[in-house]
């Protein structure tokens, strides 16, 4: 059970946009700390994807986008691509538990 | 280019310590704080704590407090970890990772690069 809570799979087409949800608490996102996003291709490391809630790095490209509201947060995908299927993870920071805690991931598939 | 190299993988028994190391390049080690964070397989990722190489202090999660140990040689640009009394639920890939932020580094940071990842296996 993470601090985070993500849906565990979600899928859609090539070209479609696609949503992923990471909801929280008054210990995490609701008090205000960021967001980060991460992008985990099989047996690979994760990779940085969205930072500080829907800033890209260089490199990311911009049909990824993160936004924050409230006690959740939201990573979208637009354009699918094969290339995007992967597991999804957000991180944040909680006061309860004093420490960075992330979401238990999400399983995209481009159908 | 920044990246970090992690060691190989090991095998434990129960009981026993593994040490993790983490070789930096690329950019200036002291001015980053390094991260620890493990993945059990088919689990999600947990965060374990964090060493700022500069002046050597640590920070680590309540979970592993008291069996966790994280060092830094700054001469060779290398992070260690080091978990104590091993369990088989200890078993997972263990992945070290950059702070986002230069010089004010904290678990409230993003994580940028990560190392390849090391597989530790606890079995008797």
């Amino acid at each position: 059970q993470s601090v985070l809570t993500q849906p565990p799979s979600v899928s859609g087409a090539p070209g479609q946009r696609v949503t992923i949800s990471c909801t929280g608490s008054s210990s995490n996102i609701g008090a205000g700390y960021d967001v980060h996003w991460y992008q985990q291709l099989p047996g690979t490391a994760p990779k940085l994807l969205i930072y500080g809630n829907s800033n890209r790095p260089s490199g990311v490209p911009d049909r990824f986008s993160g936004s924050k509201s409230g006690t959740s947060a939201s990573l979208a995908i637009t354009g699918l691509q094969a290339e995007d299927e992967a597991d999804y993870y957000c991180q944040s920071y909680d006061s309860s538990l004093s420490g960075s805690v992330f979401g238990g991931g999400t399983q995209l598939t481009v159908l | 280019q920044v990246q970090l190299v992690q060691s190989g993988a090991e095998v434990k028994k129960p009981g026993a310590s593994v040490k993790v190391s983490c070789k930096a390049s690329g950019y200036t080690f002291t001015g980053y704080y390094m991260h620890w964070v493990r993945q059990a397989p088919g689990q999600g990722l947990e965060w374990m704590g964090w060493i700022n190489p500069n002046s050597g202090g640590t920070n680590y999660a309540q979970k592993f407090q008291g069996r966790v140990t994280m060092t830094r040689d700054t001469s060779i640009s290398t992070a260690y970890m080091e978990l104590s009394r091993l369990r088989s639920d200890d078993t997972a890939v263990y992945y070290c990772a950059r702070d986002g932020q230069y010089y004010y580094g904290s678990e409230y940071n993003w994580f940028d690069p990560w190392g390849q990842g090391t597989l530790v296996t606890v079995s008797s």
